[in-house]
């Protein structure tokens, strides 16, 4: 059973749009939900992660909304460029044990 | 540069051959992991090392063998593969214990033939 849901699978926006990525959880011990960016011939690389206590985090032009009771958390990426584009993956931990569990990934496309 | 460097890079072996992919870690950390990413599947956790003992074995195939000589080196050997064992190989490393972020190597991405 996947642990983490993502979707949608791939998005194409016009430079300066706004893309937003969801994924959503059923385990409520989860309590650390990063966000992973992945250029093609590279591994992934932590973007941006939230923590169940608060709802909203911003860095640069990411910004991860978290809805605890939903248990859906999304990002955002605001003014979109050709640079980001890329594929991003939402994962999800637990305070203990070494398991990130990872959605499948969104195939993001900004058509300057 | 992440500090996760994996080798090779590439790798075609056919289905009896033995290889194995190194990963080595310049991050101080103390946990080690083997992932495979196939095309439009989630990233599948194969094995956790952490404090060199493993500690997460997902149901891999006995033709996968990690082997963690100290906290700084992985390995994945490789016997027998399927084709439908290709696909890219990430290792990554983190602090033992959640909410900490992990660091990916660039990946092996393997071919078996």
């Amino acid at each position: 059973q996947q642990q983490v849901k993502q979707s949608p699978q791939s998005l194409i926006v016009q430079k300066g749009g706004i893309p937003i990525i969801n994924c959503a959880y059923e385990n409520t011990a989860f309590d650390y939900f990063p966000w992973y960016q992945q250029f093609p011939g590279k591994g992934p690389a932590l973007l941006i992660a939230i923590r169940p206590d608060v709802s909203e985090k911003k860095e640069g032009r990411f910004t991860i909304s978290f809805n605890k009771s939903a248990k859906q958390f999304s990002l955002h990426i605001m003014d979109s460029q050709p640079g980001d584009s890329a594929t991003y993956f939402c994962a999800a931990s637990r305070n203990t044990g070494n398991q990130f569990y990872f959605g499948t990934g969104t195939s993001l496309t900004v058509i300057p | 540069e992440t500090g996760v460097t994996q080798t090779p890079r590439h790798l075609v072996m056919g289905m009896t051959n033995k290889k194995s992919l190194k990963c080595e870690q310049h991050l101080g950390h103390n946990a080690m992991y083997w992932y495979k990413q196939s095309a439009k599947k989630p990233l599948e956790l194969m094995f956790v090392y952490s404090l060199e003992e493993r500690v997460e074995n997902n149901s891999v195939p006995s033709r996968f063998s990690p082997e963690c000589p100290n906290s700084s080196h992985l390995f994945l050997h490789l016997h027998t593969l399927q084709p439908e064992d290709s696909a890219l190989y990430l290792c990554a490393s983190s602090q033992e214990g959640g909410r900490t972020e992990a660091f990916f190597g660039q990946g092996t991405r393997l071919t078996v033939v």
